[in-house]
């Protein structure tokens, strides 16, 4: 079946490291998306691609990078962790001009200490 | 901008009861589609229900129905014969473009407690 598969589920880094969190879709889709779940402020879009070489900033993109060199991949890196980056990460992806909806994958936790 | 609203951060409701959550949004666009999520203590998010503006008639699936008011830009969920599988954070969202822009815009969240 396919899926879309976040990892780590939890991870725990210092302030100023570098770090990735990593997302695999077998779905297929074009579009990719980060977001950040926050208490108090929802869901919030990090970055997004709509394919192979593209990728675009959402509303909450500072200090956070992605690439996507090809389908199934869209990994999000901390260039320097800060504290204010504790938060839930979720990548989503979805099929192009459907409008169904995304898949969701199961979130990363981030604590940045 | 484009905005959704939860009005209702917390609710809490006695098991096999029904409740409605509440959503607004804001938007310019005359096409667009409304989407219910669903983050149990799991933190898996579960796509609950989806309504297409243009479709009058109120998405159902199975105890999940919506109440959509398009001219009140309002997109409410009514949960009947509550569960306590329903504890949940429950996210309304939406999205207005219909071609390769499907980025989603989501509520704040409703966190619902079914009481046993």
């Amino acid at each position: 079946d396919a899926e879309i598969t976040q990892s780590p589920r939890h991870k725990i880094t210092e302030t100023g490291r570098q770090v990735t969190l990593a997302c695999h879709q077998t779905w297929n889709h074009n579009n990719m998306f980060w977001y950040r779940q926050d208490l108090g402020h929802g869901l919030r879009l990090i970055h997004y691609s709509y394919g192979v070489q593209d990728t675009n900033k959402g509303e909450v993109s500072d200090g956070y990078s992605v690439s996507r060199s090809n389908t199934e991949d869209l990994p999000l890196t901390l260039e320097s962790a800060a504290s204010s980056q504790t938060s839930v990460y979720f990548c989503a992806s979805s099929e192009s001009g459907r409008n169904y909806g995304y898949t969701f994958g199961s979130g990363t936790r981030l604590t940045v200490v | 901008a484009q905005t959704v609203t939860q009005s209702q951060p917390e609710m809490s409701v006695q098991e096999a009861e029904t409740v409605t959550l509440s959503c607004t949004y804001d938007t310019s666009e005359n096409n667009y589609y409304l989407f219910w999520y669903k983050q149990p203590p799991s933190r898996q998010m579960i796509l609950v229900i989806r309504q297409e503006a243009y479709k009058q008639q109120n998405a159902t699936e199975n105890r999940f129905s919506v109440n959509f008011q398009k001219a009140a830009k309002s997109f409410s969920l009514k949960i009947s014969d509550s569960q306590l599988g329903d504890t949940a954070m429950y996210f309304c969202a939406f999205t207005t473009d219909m071609n390769r822009d499907d980025k989603i815009i989501f509520g704040k969240g409703t966190r619902l407690h079914i009481l046993p």
